[in-house]
């Protein structure tokens, strides 16, 4: 069964450094999105992004996070000058975008990354 | 007001009994329902998902809707020691097809 793949699984990083977490969505997936989930707490949407570009995005995506499709597979979060509070782990997602109604179709989580902030 | 609602648990039940999980929502013009099951340290792996009222069926999982009452359930029968898990609850609020918002999820736990 195809799958949402996520690299690295852990990212260590120190504080006020730049890191970009990659995913590579499900080949034919039109729909592609970020999660995060800190340590305890729950799923939390950050952003989806389709034909190219951001379609939503939560109040958490501030200036200091970006998005990009750089060639046809791969799907980058790129998050600047990291701050403690980063510290989670960080799920892609991906989501067909066709046949039904888009909010009746699941989405297709990766095993994540967990990126910790020094 | 949290957008999905849901009690943390943990909740414990005895290996082969019922586990009743519930779930209720703000947003009343959402239309999907999602019931995500999720290991310590893991993803969300998707169980079930529900569109209209009533119940749906899958194996040991029964997912139930009531929109009036703003309230989805997921029941696991015949329980296992693997399905020890949290939970997760997630909708697709009215407001955007593009998202799904989750819950806090449950913390499930089977005794032997």
């Amino acid at each position: 069964e195809p799958e949402v793949t996520q690299t690295p699984s852990h990212q260590v990083t120190q504080m006020g450094q730049e890191v970009i977490l990659r995913c590579v969505p499900i080949s034919n997936h039109l729909y592609f999105y970020w999660y995060r989930q800190i340590l305890g707490q729950k799923v939390e949407f950050l952003v989806s992004f389709y034909n190219n570009e951001i379609s939503e995005k939560s109040e958490i995506f501030d200036d200091q996070f970006s998005v990009e499709r750089p060639d046809g597979s791969n799907f980058t979060l790129k998050i600047r000058s990291t701050k403690l509070e980063d510290s989670a782990m960080y799920f892609c997602a991906s989501r067909s975008g066709t046949g039904m109604w888009l909010g009746n179709q699941p989405q297709h989580f990766g095993d994540g990354t967990r990126l910790s902030i020094l | 007001q949290k957008e999905v609602e849901q009690n943390s648990g943990p909740l414990s039940v005895p290996e082969g009994a019922i586990a009743s999980l519930n779930c209720t929502y703000s947003d009343r013009g959402s239309q999907s329902f999602f019931w995500y099951r999720q290991y310590s340290g893991k993803s969300p792996e998707l169980i079930m998902s529900i569109y209209s009222n009533g119940d749906k069926e899958d194996g040991r999982f029964t997912a139930q809707l009531n929109k009036a009452s703003q309230y989805v359930s997921l029941l696991i029968r015949d329980s296992q020691p693997s399905d020890s898990a949290t939970y997760l609850c997630a909708v697709t609020p009215y407001s955007s097809a593009s998202k799904i918002i989750f819950g806090s999820g449950t913390r499930l736990s089977i005794r032997p």
